[in-house]
C-alpha cells in the first residue's frame, strides 16, 4: 500500500520554465511534508518542507503548495535551471509511533538549456 | 541540520558474504533510520534503530538478514548478511533532528 502517490514519473522542461510535481497522501495523521532532491550517486538532500498549518511555503526558487482538504501538496520550481535536473521525492510523516518517513516514487526532472 | 557520514561509500561483494555499513552523525540523536534504495527506485525503510534497544524492522525485513547495532547516540551499523545480487542497492542512513529528516551520502552496494 503506497501512502504517498507522486506524479509525474518524469518531467522535461526548458530553462526558465516552472516544473510542477504533485503528491497526494491518504493518511490524515500526516503532519510533515518534505521534499528531497537527489542527484545521481548522492543521498537525498532536504529541499523544503511544510506542515499542514500553512498553505504555501517559499524558499528561494522552490515553493510548496499544500491543500489539506484535498490531501495534496506540490512542488513548484521557479525559473528552473539545468542544475535543477535531478530526481525529486515527496514524503510524509507523523509523530506519535515510529515517526518514520514515507516516500513517493520520485520524479526525474530534466531542465534543458 | 545534521551532518551524516557513511562508510564505505561503495563496495562490490561476492554472493554469500556480508557487509557492515557504518553511519556516523555529528550530533546526538534518539533515533536513526536505515533505508534501501534499489536502482532507479524510491526509498524504503528497513528499520529504526534506538540507542539501547532492539531495532524495529519494517515488513519484509528481518534481523537475521539486516542486523543493526546502535552502541551510542551518534553511531549505528547495518549489516547486509548472506548477500545475493538482489541486495544490490544504495543503503542510506537517516536521522530526525528537530523534526527534519536528513540523509547520509549512501553506500552503493553491488553484489556479484
Amino acid at each position: 500500500q503506497q501512502q504517498v502517490k507522486q506524479s509525474p514519473q518524469s518531467l522535461i522542461v526548458q530553462k526558465g520554465g516552472i516544473p510542477i510535481i504533485n503528491c497526494a497522501y491518504e493518511n490524515t495523521a500526516f503532519d510533515y511534508f518534505p521534499w528531497y532532491q537527489q542527484f545521481p550517486g548522492k543521498g537525498p538532500a532536504l529541499l523544503i518542507a511544510i506542515r499542514p498549518d500553512v498553505s504555501e511555503k517559499k524558499e528561494g526558487r522552490f515553493t510548496i503548495s499544500f491543500n489539506k482538504s484535498a490531501k495534496q501538496f506540490s512542488l513548484h520550481i521557479m525559473d528552473s535551471q539545468p542544475g535543477d535536473s535531478a530526481t525529486y521525492f515527496c514524503a510524509a510523516s507523523y509523530e506519535g509511533g515510529s515517526e518514520k518517513l514515507v516516500f513517493g516514487k520520485g520524479t526525474k526532472l530534466t531542465v534543458n538549456p | 541540520s545534521a551532518v551524516i557520514s557513511q562508510k564505505p561509500s561503495r563496495d562490490i561483494c561476492q554472493r554469500g558474504t556480508s557487509l557492515t555499513i557504518q553511519c556516523q552523525v555529528d550530533s546526538q540523536v534518539t533515533m536513526m533510520f536505515w533505508y534501501r534504495q534499489q536502482p532507479g527506485q524510491s526509498l524504503t525503510l528497513i528499520a529504526t534503530a534506538n540507542q539501547g534497544s532492539e531495532a524495529t524492522y519494517e515488513s519484509g525485513f528481518v534481523i537475521d538478514k539486516f542486523p543493526i547495532s546502535r552502541p551510542n547516540l551518534t553511531f549505528s551499523t547495518l549489516t547486509v548478511s548472506n548477500m545475493s545480487p538482489e541486495d544490490s542497492s544504495i543503503y542510506l542512513c537517516s536521522v530526525d533532528t528537530l523534526g527534519s529528516w536528513f540523509f547520509g551520502p549512501g553506500t552503493r552496494l553491488t553484489v556479484l
